[in-house]
């Protein structure tokens, strides 16, 4: 079963950094692009970033550009999101999900459960 | 950034019934290179994460009932519910992937009268 839990979430200060962790199972997590999408309370999907299999191709939204980090370890089956500089309109469900396409995001045929970021003073 | 645009916002039916969920683009999403639109559609319950349904317009995700159905090409699309039952309520979302950065419509919330 294709599985996704992510962690890291909490409440941090404006300005202030997160790390956020994905761990995946039930799939060979090396043969496919991630995602990070998020979702701030009440409100619909926003896509945050992508990364291709290997790592080498990376791609953002322009609303985290230069403060928003993806990374991943495939020896760990895991994806991470580095968030620095956060701002209150990035409090949201942070959502990983696996895509179907090797170098460009497509269609995500799975998600994890999410994490919640709260950036509140 | 293309713009995808749903409506209606909501939608109260009684169980049964055919529900209808239209999306528009703000710029074609058919690539001509292998006539295939880049458009998935998604079912959000309340409390979980997003679950495909849809993709390439109209290809069903294995387990999907076969009771959704996408339609459409070009900029104009359409999720339908051929007989709603209780367990559909849910917002259902369209999405993008013909261009980067993918976006998403706003939802559409489909609720039992």
């Amino acid at each position: 079963e294709v599985q996704m839990v992510e962690s890291g979430g909490g409440l941090v200060q404006p300005g202030g950094s997160l790390r956020l962790s994905c761990a995946a199972s039930g799939f060979t997590f090396s043969r496919y692009s991630m995602n990070w999408v998020r979702q701030a309370p009440g409100k619909g999907l926003e896509w945050v970033s992508y990364i291709s299999t290997s790592g080498r191709i990376t791609y953002y939204a322009d609303s985290v550009k230069g403060r928003f980090t993806i990374s991943r370890d495939n020896a760990k089956n895991s994806l991470y999101l580095q968030m620095n500089s956060l701002r209150a309109e990035d409090t949201a469900v942070y959502y990983c999900a696996r895509d179907q396409h090797w170098e460009l995001p497509h269609y995500l045929d799975g998600w994890g459960r999410g994490t919640l970021v709260t950036v509140s003073s | 950034d293309i713009v995808m645009t749903q409506s209606p916002d909501s939608l109260a039916l009684s169980l049964g019934e055919r529900a209808t969920i239209n999306c528009k683009s703000s710029q074609s999403v058919l690539h001509i290179s292998n006539n295939k639109n880049y458009l998935a559609w998604y079912q959000q319950k309340p409390g979980q994460p997003p679950k495909l349904l849809i993709y390439w317009a109209s290809t069903r995700e294995s387990g999907v009932p076969d009771r959704f159905s996408g339609s459409g090409s070009g900029t104009d699309f359409t999720l339908t519910i051929s007989s709603l039952q209780a367990e559909d309520v849910a917002v259902y979302y369209c999405q993008q992937y013909y261009n980067t950065p993918p976006t998403f419509g706003h939802g559409t919330k489909v609720e039992i009268k």
